[in-house]
């Protein structure tokens, strides 16, 4: 399976500004997803980003917010921007592992606390 | 839509005790299931999965058997550990089309387990 570089793993943020998160995979990926997990809850998908074409984004998450960079089959970016305190999450990164039905890989998270 | 639903934590037990975290899922078509773990302050890890009906994923002592006339597929371990304190995500990966798959998670359980 994958294994994905995820970082920084922690970051203490001031609000109104912004942070990036990168995932670096070993293996060359279609999709790589971005997922939030707040605190004590399970994980909600942010959006989908796919290389070379404008990421998707899920019900309730906008680009202006979290834009997305997926410049080539083993990298992307996501950006929290702006930030507030109910941006204080997990963001974690994952990829499809030999297809979707087989798995996903899970970078190890972005714990952000934004104060 | 797809959905799962797992037993509410968080669930405490001794050292050696059986374990059992109940999920149920509702989908459409042929899902693949999964076990989710996530150890205090990491990433999610992939515990175990099965792909069809009646078959049985197991790892590190864990066991889940894919049940699709009960739509279960709940997460069993005979003798568990103090190392095994974490939260647990039962999910759920199905087609949705175009090439691409969902993935659905539980609330997660957190287990302690107290020497």
């Amino acid at each position: 399976s994958a294994v994905i570089s995820q970082k920084p793993s922690r970051d203490i943020c001031q609000r109104g500004t912004s942070l990036t998160i990168q995932c670096q995979v070993d293996s060359q990926v279609t999709m790589m997803f971005w997922y939030r997990q707040q605190p004590g809850q399970s994980l909600t998908l942010i959006a989908t980003a796919n290389q070379g074409s404008e990421a998707t984004y899920e019900s309730g998450f906008v680009i202006d917010k979290f834009p997305i960079s997926r410049p080539n089959l083993t990298f992307s970016t996501l950006t929290v921007s702006n930030m507030s305190p109910e941006d204080s999450s997990i963001y974690l990164c994952s990829v499809e592992d030999m297809g979707g039905l087989y798995g996903y890989t899970f970078g190890s998270g972005t714990r952000l606390t934004v104060v | 839509g797809n959905s799962v639903t797992q037993m509410e934590g968080p669930v405490t037990l001794s050292e050696e005790a059986f374990l059992t975290i109940n999920c149920t899922y509702t989908a459409t078509g042929y899902p693949s299931l999964f076990w989710y773990v996530q150890y205090p302050g990491e990433g999610l890890q992939l515990l175990l999965k099965a792909t069809k009906a009646d078959d049985k994923g197991s790892n590190k002592g864990f066991e889940a058997t894919y049940r699709k006339e009960t739509t279960s597929f709940h997460l069993e371990k005979g003798s568990v550990q103090v190392s095994d304190s974490a939260v647990y995500f039962c999910a759920l990966s199905s087609y949705s089309g175009a090439g691409s798959y969902q993935l659905t998670f539980g609330k997660g359980t957190k287990l302690s387990v107290i020497p």
